[in-house]
């Protein structure tokens, strides 16, 4: 099935572990991203990838690295947990970054990380 | 700063009209995008709007006006399956978008 997934869909992890979540697509989209989404705010910019081999960060990239190896890859890494990374995380990409693009981007299911 | 306001929650009753606004102030301007997000789910696109006016698809419209950084999505013949967050998002001068905390819609038969 064509589209974004991520990779696991719920987990629970100690505080200071590194965790890895997962997000693949097969659209070849250029332009990726990760985001949280915490209730009662906006969905926040962790990194995001302008193309394969760039990244760059967003709003909130403390505590998260991110590579783009491929096209179809774009794993986001959390060195050492900390509570406050509890939340639900959301890859998306679109066709291009900027400029001549509507901007749509198509989005995973979603990753529940919870730190305790 | 950048700052999106949206009503936090809505309620309609089934069959009716609910419009939805947001209010922006962004770093540049680059059009303004509606999702639709039900519980527990990802995000679905809805709709972009660039210019002023009003675009219509199907039972949802939106409109924008930049010179008052004002947008609206409009939902008509509301059904059930309707009942969902609304996010609204403009796009600043980097092409990134600046996402509002959503308002989430309540449609009772």
């Amino acid at each position: 099935i064509a589209g974004i997934t991520q990779a696991p869909t719920s987990q629970i992890l100690a505080a200071g572990r590194r965790m890895t979540l997962r997000c693949t697509q097969d659209m070849r989209h250029n332009a990726m991203y990760w985001y949280r989404q915490d209730l009662g705010l906006g969905l926040r910019l962790i990194h995001y990838s302008n193309t394969a081999g760039t990244t760059g960060k967003g709003e909130v990239p403390d505590g998260y690295s991110v590579s783009r190896a491929n096209t179809d890859d774009f794993p986001l890494t959390l060195a050492s947990a900390v509570p406050s990374q509890t939340s639900v995380y959301f890859c998306a990409s679109s066709v291009e970054a900027a400029g001549g693009n509507t901007g749509e981007l198509f989005f995973g299911e979603g990753s529940r990380l919870t730190v305790l | 700063g950048q700052n999106i306001d949206q009503p936090t929650e809505m309620t309609a009753t089934e069959g009716a009209i609910v419009q939805i606004n947001c209010t922006y102030q962004t770093s540049g301007f680059n059009g303004l995008f509606w999702y639709q997000q039900h519980a527990g789910e990802a995000p679905t696109f809805l709709s972009y709007n660039v210019l002023d006016g009003l675009e219509e698809k199907g039972r949802f419209s939106s409109f924008l006006s930049r010179s008052k950084g004002y947008s609206y999505l409009l939902l008509k013949e509301l059904q059930m399956k309707d009942s969902a967050s609304y996010l609204c998002a403009p796009m600043d001068s980097n092409y990134q978008l600046i996402w509002g905390a959503g308002t989430k819609l309540i449609i009772k038969p």
